[in-house]
Protein backbone atom coordinates (compact mmCIF):
# COMPACT_ATOMS: atom_id res chain seq x y z
CA UNK A 1 0.00 0.00 0.00
CA UNK A 2 0.99 3.29 -0.39
CA UNK A 3 2.19 5.36 2.52
CA UNK A 4 3.97 8.79 3.72
CA UNK A 5 5.00 9.44 6.82
CA UNK A 6 6.36 12.64 7.71
CA UNK A 7 7.42 11.29 11.53
CA UNK A 8 8.62 15.05 12.62
CA UNK A 9 5.06 17.29 13.73
CA UNK A 10 6.04 19.82 14.75
CA UNK A 11 9.91 21.18 14.70
CA UNK A 12 10.84 24.46 16.27
CA UNK A 13 13.98 26.74 15.15
CA UNK A 14 15.77 29.96 15.50
CA UNK A 15 16.07 31.94 12.68
CA UNK A 16 19.41 31.37 10.55
CA UNK A 17 19.69 27.70 11.84
CA UNK A 18 19.50 24.54 9.25
CA UNK A 19 16.06 22.56 9.59
CA UNK A 20 16.17 18.77 8.20
CA UNK A 21 12.34 17.76 7.38
CA UNK A 22 12.04 13.86 7.03
CA UNK A 23 9.77 12.16 4.59
CA UNK A 24 9.79 8.41 4.02
CA UNK A 25 7.63 6.30 2.03
CA UNK A 26 6.28 3.39 1.11
CA UNK A 27 4.80 1.82 -2.48
CA UNK A 28 5.11 -0.96 -4.29
CA UNK A 29 5.88 0.54 -7.54
CA UNK A 30 9.24 0.67 -9.01
CA UNK A 31 8.15 4.10 -10.36
CA UNK A 32 7.06 7.03 -8.72
CA UNK A 33 7.34 10.61 -8.15
CA UNK A 34 7.80 12.73 -4.80
CA UNK A 35 6.75 15.94 -4.15
CA UNK A 36 7.17 18.82 -1.21
CA UNK A 37 4.30 21.13 -1.06
CA UNK A 38 4.53 24.23 1.15
CA UNK A 39 0.99 25.53 3.42
CA UNK A 40 1.79 28.80 4.56
CA UNK A 41 -0.28 30.59 7.26
CA UNK A 42 -2.67 31.82 4.61
CA UNK A 43 -3.50 28.23 3.50
CA UNK A 44 -2.61 27.64 0.31
CA UNK A 45 -0.36 24.74 -1.39
CA UNK A 46 2.90 25.81 -2.86
CA UNK A 47 4.44 23.25 -5.06
CA UNK A 48 7.96 22.93 -4.41
CA UNK A 49 9.93 20.13 -5.96
CA UNK A 50 9.08 16.89 -7.82
CA UNK A 51 11.46 13.77 -8.01
CA UNK A 52 11.17 10.85 -9.67
CA UNK A 53 12.54 7.56 -8.49
CA UNK A 54 15.06 6.90 -11.35
CA UNK A 55 16.85 10.04 -10.36
CA UNK A 56 18.19 9.69 -7.23
CA UNK A 57 20.84 12.92 -8.15
CA UNK A 58 20.50 15.68 -5.54
CA UNK A 59 18.89 18.83 -5.74
CA UNK A 60 20.13 22.63 -4.44
CA UNK A 61 17.41 25.44 -5.25
CA UNK A 62 19.09 28.71 -3.04
CA UNK A 63 18.39 27.77 0.17
CA UNK A 64 16.10 24.84 -0.52
CA UNK A 65 18.01 21.29 -0.39
CA UNK A 66 16.25 17.49 -1.30
CA UNK A 67 18.30 14.09 -0.49
CA UNK A 68 16.76 11.38 -2.40
CA UNK A 69 17.69 7.89 -0.59
CA UNK A 70 15.74 4.99 -2.27
CA UNK A 71 17.45 2.52 -0.43
CA UNK A 72 15.82 3.94 2.87
CA UNK A 73 12.90 5.22 1.22
CA UNK A 74 13.24 8.58 2.09
CA UNK A 75 13.03 11.87 0.59
CA UNK A 76 14.38 14.87 2.96
CA UNK A 77 13.88 18.60 2.90
CA UNK A 78 16.79 20.72 3.96
CA UNK A 79 16.40 24.32 4.44
CA UNK A 80 19.34 25.94 5.17
CA UNK A 81 20.00 29.57 7.11
CA UNK A 82 15.95 29.62 7.83
CA UNK A 83 14.23 32.49 7.67
CA UNK A 84 10.90 33.55 9.30
CA UNK A 85 9.03 33.60 6.00
CA UNK A 86 9.93 29.84 6.09
CA UNK A 87 7.51 29.36 8.90
CA UNK A 88 4.73 26.82 7.42
CA UNK A 89 3.48 23.54 7.24
CA UNK A 90 5.66 21.29 4.87
CA UNK A 91 4.05 18.54 2.88
CA UNK A 92 5.81 15.42 1.40
CA UNK A 93 3.56 13.45 -1.05
CA UNK A 94 3.86 10.53 -3.32
CA UNK A 95 2.66 9.43 -6.91
CA UNK A 96 2.68 5.99 -8.41
CA UNK A 97 3.16 5.97 -12.44
CA UNK A 98 0.07 5.70 -13.78
CA UNK A 99 -0.01 6.59 -17.13
CA UNK A 100 -2.55 7.98 -19.13
CA UNK A 101 -4.71 8.50 -15.62
CA UNK A 102 -2.95 11.02 -14.13
CA UNK A 103 -1.51 9.75 -10.35
CA UNK A 104 -3.56 10.91 -7.54
CA UNK A 105 -1.44 12.65 -4.79
CA UNK A 106 -0.67 10.73 -1.33
CA UNK A 107 0.54 12.88 1.34
CA UNK A 108 1.97 12.72 4.78
CA UNK A 109 0.92 14.08 8.14
CA UNK A 110 2.76 17.34 7.49
CA UNK A 111 5.84 18.99 9.75
CA UNK A 112 4.98 22.12 10.88
CA UNK A 113 7.78 24.26 10.88
CA UNK A 114 8.08 27.34 12.94
CA UNK A 115 11.16 29.96 12.80
CA UNK A 116 11.43 32.07 15.39
CA UNK A 117 13.73 35.62 15.34
CA UNK B 1 1.75 33.30 -13.65
CA UNK B 2 -1.69 31.67 -14.35
CA UNK B 3 -3.17 29.91 -11.21
CA UNK B 4 -6.29 27.84 -10.07
CA UNK B 5 -8.41 30.09 -8.58
CA UNK B 6 -11.56 29.01 -6.30
CA UNK B 7 -14.23 30.42 -5.11
CA UNK B 8 -16.15 31.29 -2.32
CA UNK B 9 -13.31 31.53 -0.35
CA UNK B 10 -15.45 30.55 2.73
CA UNK B 11 -18.79 28.75 2.46
CA UNK B 12 -21.15 28.57 5.40
CA UNK B 13 -23.71 25.91 5.39
CA UNK B 14 -26.45 24.49 7.31
CA UNK B 15 -26.40 20.75 7.77
CA UNK B 16 -28.44 18.93 4.97
CA UNK B 17 -27.91 22.09 2.82
CA UNK B 18 -26.52 20.94 -0.60
CA UNK B 19 -23.30 22.83 -2.07
CA UNK B 20 -21.36 23.98 -4.91
CA UNK B 21 -17.35 24.31 -4.87
CA UNK B 22 -16.19 26.03 -7.83
CA UNK B 23 -12.39 26.02 -9.36
CA UNK B 24 -11.26 27.19 -12.47
CA UNK B 25 -8.31 25.42 -13.54
CA UNK B 26 -5.74 27.10 -15.06
CA UNK B 27 -6.29 26.88 -18.59
CA UNK B 28 -4.39 24.58 -21.09
CA UNK B 29 -4.03 21.69 -18.25
CA UNK B 30 -6.11 18.99 -18.82
CA UNK B 31 -6.38 16.93 -14.98
CA UNK B 32 -8.05 18.13 -12.39
CA UNK B 33 -8.44 17.27 -9.05
CA UNK B 34 -10.14 17.57 -5.34
CA UNK B 35 -8.67 17.48 -2.21
CA UNK B 36 -9.70 17.98 1.02
CA UNK B 37 -7.86 18.85 4.53
CA UNK B 38 -9.50 18.41 7.59
CA UNK B 39 -8.43 21.52 9.88
CA UNK B 40 -5.02 19.81 11.61
CA UNK B 41 -4.84 17.14 9.02
CA UNK B 42 -3.02 15.68 6.19
CA UNK B 43 -4.35 16.66 2.78
CA UNK B 44 -6.83 13.94 1.23
CA UNK B 45 -7.44 12.41 -2.28
CA UNK B 46 -10.99 12.58 -3.18
CA UNK B 47 -11.52 12.80 -7.02
CA UNK B 48 -9.70 13.32 -10.18
CA UNK B 49 -11.10 14.07 -13.56
CA UNK B 50 -10.55 13.91 -17.29
CA UNK B 51 -11.83 13.84 -20.33
CA UNK B 52 -14.96 14.62 -18.74
CA UNK B 53 -15.43 12.01 -16.56
CA UNK B 54 -13.83 10.38 -13.02
CA UNK B 55 -10.17 8.77 -13.56
CA UNK B 56 -10.22 8.12 -9.56
CA UNK B 57 -12.49 8.58 -6.69
CA UNK B 58 -11.12 7.84 -2.64
CA UNK B 59 -13.35 5.97 -0.20
CA UNK B 60 -14.47 9.35 1.01
CA UNK B 61 -16.08 10.36 -2.55
CA UNK B 62 -19.31 8.66 -2.11
CA UNK B 63 -22.85 9.06 -3.45
CA UNK B 64 -23.18 12.56 -2.05
CA UNK B 65 -20.26 14.06 -3.82
CA UNK B 66 -20.16 14.80 -7.87
CA UNK B 67 -17.77 16.69 -9.80
CA UNK B 68 -18.57 18.78 -13.08
CA UNK B 69 -17.32 20.19 -15.91
CA UNK B 70 -20.15 22.04 -16.92
CA UNK B 71 -18.53 24.99 -19.36
CA UNK B 72 -14.96 23.87 -20.52
CA UNK B 73 -13.64 25.96 -17.21
CA UNK B 74 -15.42 25.41 -14.62
CA UNK B 75 -15.06 22.39 -12.26
CA UNK B 76 -16.98 22.42 -9.69
CA UNK B 77 -17.36 20.35 -6.74
CA UNK B 78 -21.29 19.34 -5.44
CA UNK B 79 -21.79 17.38 -1.93
CA UNK B 80 -25.44 16.71 -1.87
CA UNK B 81 -26.60 16.72 1.33
CA UNK B 82 -24.03 18.09 3.73
CA UNK B 83 -22.76 16.93 7.45
CA UNK B 84 -20.95 17.98 10.12
CA UNK B 85 -17.75 15.98 9.01
CA UNK B 86 -17.74 17.60 5.64
CA UNK B 87 -16.52 20.70 7.54
CA UNK B 88 -12.66 21.29 5.72
CA UNK B 89 -10.81 23.05 3.43
CA UNK B 90 -11.46 22.21 0.06
CA UNK B 91 -8.72 22.07 -2.66
CA UNK B 92 -8.92 22.15 -6.36
CA UNK B 93 -5.89 21.31 -8.48
CA UNK B 94 -4.91 20.62 -11.93
CA UNK B 95 -1.92 19.59 -13.94
CA UNK B 96 -0.54 19.76 -17.63
CA UNK B 97 -0.52 16.36 -18.53
CA UNK B 98 -2.22 13.02 -18.29
CA UNK B 99 1.20 12.10 -16.49
CA UNK B 100 1.86 11.37 -12.79
CA UNK B 101 5.05 13.03 -13.00
CA UNK B 102 3.26 16.54 -13.65
CA UNK B 103 3.18 19.02 -10.56
CA UNK B 104 -0.49 19.35 -9.43
CA UNK B 105 -0.54 23.20 -9.34
CA UNK B 106 -3.28 24.07 -6.30
CA UNK B 107 -5.80 27.00 -5.93
CA UNK B 108 -6.34 28.32 -2.41
CA UNK B 109 -8.73 26.30 -0.90
CA UNK B 110 -12.76 27.00 -0.21
CA UNK B 111 -13.39 26.78 3.93
CA UNK B 112 -16.51 24.86 4.31
CA UNK B 113 -17.94 25.13 7.65
CA UNK B 114 -21.09 23.00 8.08
CA UNK B 115 -23.60 24.26 11.34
Amino acid sequence: AQKVTQAQTEISVVEKEDVTLDCVYETRDTTYYLFWYKQPPSGELVFLIRRNSFDEQNEISGRYSWNFQKSTSSFNFTITASQVVDSAVYFCALSEARDNQGGKLIFGQGTELSVKP
Amino acid sequence: EPEVTQTPSHQVTQMGQEVILRCVPISNHLYFYWYRQILGQKVEFLVSFYNNEISEKSEIFDDQFSVERPDGSNFTLKIRSTKLEDSAMYFCASSESRFSNQPQHFGDGTRLSIL
